[in-house]
């Protein structure tokens, strides 16, 4: 079967770092995409993954282990607007995305 | 550029009626998607198109029917609304079939009592 799975909800301190891990398991595998939702809005693409190592965007930077069906999105400094729901998706051998139930993290002054 | 649009962006149905969620975008797309997006759940895709004239199922289709007639708009209908259609729906759109992001819309938040 198919199957994402990463943390439901995570809290995080105002200029902290923290790390929101994903594992998937598809029917094929074309590249893990990461996307923020803010609440009543919708999500918007952060990152792709299709190789091993990690991918370095500003304050976010995106892991990929295929080897391990693993990944993690980075959020460094944190910020106030960060607070919003990560969601992590895998793409499938049909090119269709598989999607996690999201992580909402909640950020703290 | 509008981006992705949707219409209407809220809803109230009765059980049984049956209303229409119009997508359009502006960016020249192929492919469309219709996403439906529950509490605790992932985004579930209902159907998709990979251009003009085209649709196919995706993950949860019953109760609902798409076309695309034109290559901007992804019309889902729900011919007989039922509580468990109560949900929020978004439509993503796609350039290219190599993979790339989905851009999507604000989303149509659907109750059906």
């Amino acid at each position: 079967g198919q199957n994402i799975d990463q943390p439901t909800e995570m809290t995080a301190t105002e200029g902290a770092i923290v790390q929101i891990n994903c594992t998937y398991q598809t029917s094929g595998f074309n590249g893990l995409f990461w996307y923020q939702q803010h609440a009543g809005e919708a999500p918007t693409f952060l990152s792709y993954n299709v190789l091993d190592g990690l991918e370095e965007k500003g304050r976010f930077s995106s892991f990929l282990s295929r080897s391990k069906g693993y990944s993690y999105l980075l959020l460094k400094e944190l910020q106030m607007k960060d607070s919003a729901s990560y969601l992590c998706a895998s793409m499938d051998s049909n090119y269709q995305l598989i999607w996690g139930a999201g992580t909402k993290l909640i950020i703290k002054p | 550029n509008a981006g992705v649009t949707q219409t209407p962006k809220f809803r109230v149905l009765k059980t049984g009626q049956s209303m229409t969620l119009l997508c359009a975008q502006d960016m020249n797309h192929e492919y469309m998607y219709w996403y439906r997006q529950d509490p605790g759940m992932g985004l579930r895709l209902i159907h998709y198109s990979v251009g003009e004239g085209t649709t196919a199922k995706g993950e949860v289709p019953d109760g609902y029917n798409v076309s695309r007639l034109k290559k901007q708009n992804f019309l889902l209908g729900l011919e007989s609304a039922a509580p468990s259609q109560t949900s929020v729906y978004f439509c993503a759109s796609r350039a290219l079939p190599e993979p790339d992001e989905q851009f999507f819309g604000p989303g149509t938040r659907l109750t059906v009592l």
